[in-house]
């Protein structure tokens, strides 16, 4: 079965601290797809990032980079020099990889609370 | 902004009645998946709906249904509310392609409360 398991419930760092964000996924699947999504108060889920399992390579994207690493089923976020907009939950997430590549649904970590502080 | 309206934003029903939600998705999209999100909870896949058909469930119970419409718009369906199902419900659209990927993304969600 499909798993993510992010572990830290709520995380709390001044502002301009770098901050890490866990997730570890659990899956049978040689192909499959994992996420990272943002939840601000307002509710409505904002895309971050994909990728996919056959790409291992870390990706950075202004102060946000992810590192991903099949050997310890890893798929970790990382907030560079934190800010408080960027106060929110966040969610990780995995999805099978069906219909010739495309994506099934998605599976959620029960998300971690980061709040930045000025 | 993603393009994805939900209708209601807020709901509050009793236990017992019925419920239906309403979602619109972005442009060019053909595919929309439904999503339950408990408080302090990530979002549980509910079911998903491609060329108006169910193309998918999760683990809810039949008293949880769903309609797409030709416009590819969807509502959910709760019939004999109980009290767990106060939740946010996430509709998500996407492009369902061969040999391709379809992003998911995201309506603001409806608040859903049972008395």
């Amino acid at each position: 079965a499909q798993k993510v398991t992010q572990a830290q419930t709520e995380i709390s760092v001044v502002e301009k601290e770098d901050v890490t964000l866990d997730c570890v996924y659990e899956t049978r699947d040689t192909t499959y797809y994992l996420f990272w999504y943002k939840q601000p108060p307002s509710g409505e889920l904002v895309f971050l990032i994909r990728r996919n399992s056959f790409d291992e390579q870390n990706e950075i994207s202004g102060r946000y980079s992810w590192n991903f690493q099949k050997s310890t089923s890893s798929f970790n976020f990382t907030i560079t020099a934190s800010q408080v907009v960027d106060s929110a939950v966040y969610f990780c997430a995995l999805s099978e990889a069906k219909y010739g590549g495309s994506q099934g649904n998605l599976i959620f970590g029960k998300g971690t609370k980061l709040s930045v502080k000025p | 902004e993603t393009g994805v309206t939900q209708s209601p934003t807020h709901l509050i029903k009793t236990r017992g009645q019925q419920v239906t939600l309403r979602c619109s998705s972005q442009s060019g999209h053909n595919t929309v998946s439904w999503y339950q999100q408990a408080l302090g909870q990530g979002p549980q896949f509910i079911f998903q709906y491609y060329r108006e058909e169910e193309n998918g469930r999760g683990n809810f119970p039949p008293r949880f249904s769903g309609l797409q419409f030709p416009n590819y718009s969807s509502e959910l369906n709760v019939n004999a509310l109980e009290l767990d199902d106060s939740a946010l419900y996430l509709c998500a659209s996407s492009k369902l392609l061969a040999g391709g990927s379809n992003e998911q993304f995201f309506g603001p969600g409806t608040r859903l409360t049972v008395l």
